[in-house]
């Protein structure tokens, strides 16, 4: 088990809406980075941030935001959910110059 | 695109057997890291191997790195029930991951 949270653990959306997910990362780790995970693929690189600053971003819609909190926890936000975005989100925190990351168990959202 | 791809998809293998898996990418690297992922579940890191690093070791793991090919390998010893997972390669530290390799381990 990493020190790595996540919440909710499921949830369900109806299509259209919007959804905020949570991470905590583990004590020490200043840089989160978000996951997207469809059913029987590997995980597709949603953005990370450091410092409460987004440093990088996958191919993802900017209906896709996040933010970084001084204590270094992290949402996801997606609006306007569409089938597509029904997936298991998965957080990964890493430290300054880590190149490893400690992930989440993830949440898994279902859209409607 | 995936920079990460492994192969093959799937591989059944009986216990205490060895398995491999391979992984290839497409551009230059600073490090390759291989993870497992229990039936949607986060992903637990096995192993780092960095580009001027051409094996490394940990407990059963073994893992290769050929640069010159962009591939790497992951080797599983003595293998275990507890050890059926996907396992999945990523390369750096926004990671860019393949489909995976869905190992089952029958007793």
């Amino acid at each position: 088990e990493t020190g790595v949270t996540q919440s909710p653990t499921h949830l369900i959306k109806t299509r259209g809406q919007q959804v905020t997910l949570r991470c905590s990362s583990q004590s020490g780790h200043n840089t989160v980075s978000w996951y997207q995970q469809a059913l029987g693929q590997g995980p597709q690189f949603i953005f990370q941030y450091y410092r409460e600053e987004e440093n990088g971003r996958g191919n993802f819609p900017p209906r896709f935001s996040g933010l970084q909190f001084p204590n270094y926890s992290s949402e996801l936000n997606v609006n306007a959910l569409e089938l597509d975005d029904s997936a298991l989100y998965l957080c990964a925190s890493s430290s300054v110059g880590g190149d490893e990351q400690y992930f989440g168990p993830g949440t898994r959202l279902t859209v409607t | 695109s995936q920079q990460g791809e492994e192969d093959p998809q799937a591989l059944s293998i009986q216990e205490g057997e060895n398995a491999t898996m391979n992984c290839s990418y497409k551009t230059s690297i600073n490090n390759l890291q291989w993870y497992r992922q229990n039936s949607g579940r986060g992903l637990v890191h096995l192993i780092l191997i960095r580009s001027n690093e051409r094996e490394k070791h940990s407990g059963r793991l073994r893992v290769t790195l050929d640069t010159s090919k962009k591939s790497s390998s992951l080797l599983i010893t003595a293998s275990r029930a507890a050890d059926t997972a996907s396992y999945f390669c990523a390369t750096d530290t926004q990671l860019t991951f393949g489909t995976g390799t869905r190992l089952t381990i029958i007793p």
